[in-house]
């Protein structure tokens, strides 16, 4: 399952940074997009979707969707230790998972 | 968000037994179920998507019969691995949506581990 690609990381910040993660698709008839947040050993929860081009917002968190160029990305501000895991990007239609990113938020 | 379920968190059996792990959805009517594995450090693999009262649609590669996948209810599915073998060992997570929705919501998982 190619069809989501994500760079697996680790990626590090600095507490109070902005992280920006990215997840480029292969299904141009995809609609639906979601971050998920998975801390190791548990399963992943959800953080945000989108559905149209565009920034939506939620918090922190600001998920970035630019269906012609085939690519999400999620944009955490503030950086906290507690952002530090592994970001899943997921695609609707089949829902195909990305690899994940790893996050590391350093204090 | 909504609450999804999962029985056992944690289970050891030994090679050729079967398990049996169920998914429930708490507090809304899961139309659809997904289940999914994962192996340490890899992604979600989806294994096969259930639909309520429909038999299950299973993933290339997935072998239907060893993984046995039965949604009877709107609010319970269950995944049944057959003969299992250490390779089978694994994280097993399933999630669940309701009609109309696109998101999925994730059960706490199922740690397998076959002696």
């Amino acid at each position: 399952q190619k069809e989501v690609e994500q760079n697996s990381g680790p990626l590090s910040v600095p507490e109070g940074a902005i992280a920006s993660l990215n997840c480029t698709y292969s299904d141009r008839g995809s609609q639906s997009f979601f971050w998920y947040r998975q801390y190791s050993g548990k399963s992943p929860e959800l953080i945000m979707f989108i559905y149209s081009n565009g920034d939506k917002e939620d918090g922190r968190f600001t998920a970035q969707l630019n269906k012609a160029s085939q690519y999400v990305s999620l944009l955490i501000r503030d950086s906290q230790p507690s952002d530090s895991a592994t970001y899943l990007c997921a695609v609707n239609h089949k829902f195909y998972f990305g690899s994940g990113t790893k996050l590391n938020v350093k204090p | 968000g909504a609450v999804v379920s999962q029985h056992p968190s944690r289970v050891i059996c030994k090679s050729g037994t079967s398990v049996k792990i169920e998914c429930r959805s708490l507090d809304f009517q899961a139309t659809t179920m997904f289940w999914y594995r994962q192996f340490p450090k890899k992604s979600l693999m989806l294994m096969a998507t259930s639909n309520e009262g429909s038999k299950a649609t299973y993933e290339q590669g997935v072998e239907k019969d060893k993984f046995l996948i039965n949604h009877a209810s709107l609010t319970l599915s269950t995944l049944t691995v057959t003969s299992a073998h250490p390779e089978d060992s694994s994280f097993y997570i399933c999630s669940a949506r309701w009609a109309d929705s696109y998101e999925q919501y994730f059960g706490p998982g199922t740690r397998l581990t076959v002696t």
